[in-house]
């Protein structure tokens, strides 16, 4: 069964670092997601992208951090300079025209990023 | 964006089935019903869609009245490899899919 793919599964930076989180979507899917979920919290919206470009970005979303889909099967997210509540599970997300219209999306397994 | 609510949390035993309802009176007429499932440490899994009365797959049921102003996700016969958080959304909402809290179903051998 296809999956989304994401590395790497922990990554440990100090605050003021950039970090690159990377994601392979599903091979023929088109729309991609970024989520990010502070521990204990619930699974928060960050962007979505398609047609090479942000279709939606939540408040989160700020300057510091940027997405780019860098080859055909890449999905790129960073974060400029960390901050320590930055430090969460980033679950990378991707779907089809016909299951988006159905609210389905499917996840990646997370990186679980910790600023220190 | 259809508004929904479902319980915080919910205990069961291993072998019972499980029943966890979601409420959206607001649900439009062309929003659709998608469960998710989340193991601690994943991300959220999908696990069944429906648009009105019933649909079944291999991991549960979902069962949606007429008036499709809720919802209810049957899980048969559960083991302790259920224990999840469990999520309602209704939607399309194509760029934007906002996860509530969800409920926490906690199964007890």
């Amino acid at each position: 069964e296809p999956e989304v793919t994401q590395t790497p599964s922990h990554q440990v930076t100090q605050m003021g670092q950039e970090v690159i989180l990377r994601c392979v979507p599903i091979s023929n899917h088109l729309y991609f997601y970024w989520y990010r979920q502070i521990l204990g919290q619930k699974v928060e919206f960050l962007v979505s992208f398609y047609n090479n470009e942000i279709s939606e970005k939540s408040e989160i979303f700020d300057d510091q951090f940027s997405v780019e889909r860098p080859d055909g099967s890449n999905f790129t997210l960073k974060i400029r300079s960390t901050k320590l509540e930055d430090s969460a599970m980033y679950f990378c997300a991707s779907s089809d025209l016909v299951e988006l219209a159905k609210n389905i999306q499917y996840f990646g397994a997370g990186t679980r990023l910790s600023v220190l | 964006l259809a508004k929904t609510t479902q319980p915080i949390s919910m205990d069961s035993y291993e072998g019972q089935e499980v029943n966890i309802t979601c409420s959206h009176n607001n649900i439009a007429t062309n929003d659709y019903i998608t469960w998710y499932q989340q193991f601690p440490s994943q991300g959220p899994r999908f696990i069944i869609q429906g648009y009105k009365t019933k649909v079944t797959n291999e991991v549960a049921s979902l069962f949606i009245p007429a008036d499709r102003k809720s919802s209810t996700l049957s899980l048969p016969r559960v083991s302790l490899s259920d224990t999840a958080v469990y999520y309602c959304l209704v939607g399309p909402n194509n760029n934007d899919m906002r996860f509530g809290a969800g409920t926490r179903l906690t199964v007890k051998p």
